[in-house]
């Protein structure tokens, strides 16, 4: 089973913290966790990756399960531009990139 | 860099009629792929290409065809439209496997009657 799990949505207020979750219980030791978002009426748009230990970007941290099983997206001073839906993914195969659903984010000002 | 791009925005089409949605890439990309986006739902991948020449079907391909004569071009082709054909399509590329970083593009939204 390729899939995730994340909550449908959520909230947060403006200029907070963010902590996006996502169980991926089946996942295999090599596989990388994605995470990309989708801004209304666009195109979605890489966010971050990892495999094992906490990674950041100018866009967000991720931080991982010691046993790899759920990761975390952490968006540090949410701004009305990040209300968007927030895909966790996990590869299926060497080619291939599943989307679920995401969570949708909506950021209160 | 214009990055990926896709051509038409919009799209009606009638029930039965063909047609054929463009994408391009101009960062010399290997991976290319095609998805589908219905109301409220995830993205579902139609068809991929791993490099000109090789193609192969994603998880709902049934209605659509594609080829990869070039690096830079991955049309995809609606061979006799349905109402159910009916969503956004959103082409995207990444420059080794699907799993390296995917540009996507803007998308087409298509309806069909």
């Amino acid at each position: 089973d390729a899939k995730t799990t994340q909550p449908n949505s959520m909230e947060s207020n403006e200029e907070e913290p963010v902590h996006l979750p996502c169980n991926h219980s089946t996942i295999s030791g090599t596989d990388y966790i994605h995470w990309y978002r989708q801004l209304p009426s666009q195109g979605p748009e890489y966010v971050i990756h990892g495999l094992t230990s906490n990674v950041n970007n100018r866009m967000a941290s991720l931080a991982i399960a010691e046993d790899r099983k759920s990761s975390t997206l952490i968006l540090h001073r949410a701004t009305l531009r990040d209300a968007a839906v927030y895909y966790c993914i996990r590869p299926f195969g060497n080619e291939k990139l599943t989307f679920g659903t995401g969570t949708r984010l909506t950021i209160i000002p | 860099n214009a990055g990926v791009t896709q051509t038409p925005k919009f799209q009606v089409l009638k029930t039965g009629q063909s047609m054929t949605l463009q994408c391009a890439q101009d960062m010399n990309h290997e991976y290319m792929s095609w998805y589908r986006q219905d109301p409220g739902m995830g993205l579902r991948l139609i068809h991929y290409s791993v490099g000109a020449g090789i193609t192969d079907q994603g998880e709902v391909p049934n209605g659509y065809n594609v080829s990869r004569s070039t690096t830079e071009d991955f049309p995809l082709r609606l061979l006799s439209a349905a109402p159910s054909q009916t969503s956004v399509y959103f082409c995207a590329s990444s420059e080794g496997q699907g799993t390296d970083t995917q540009y996507f593009g803007p998308g087409t939204r298509l309806t069909v009657l």
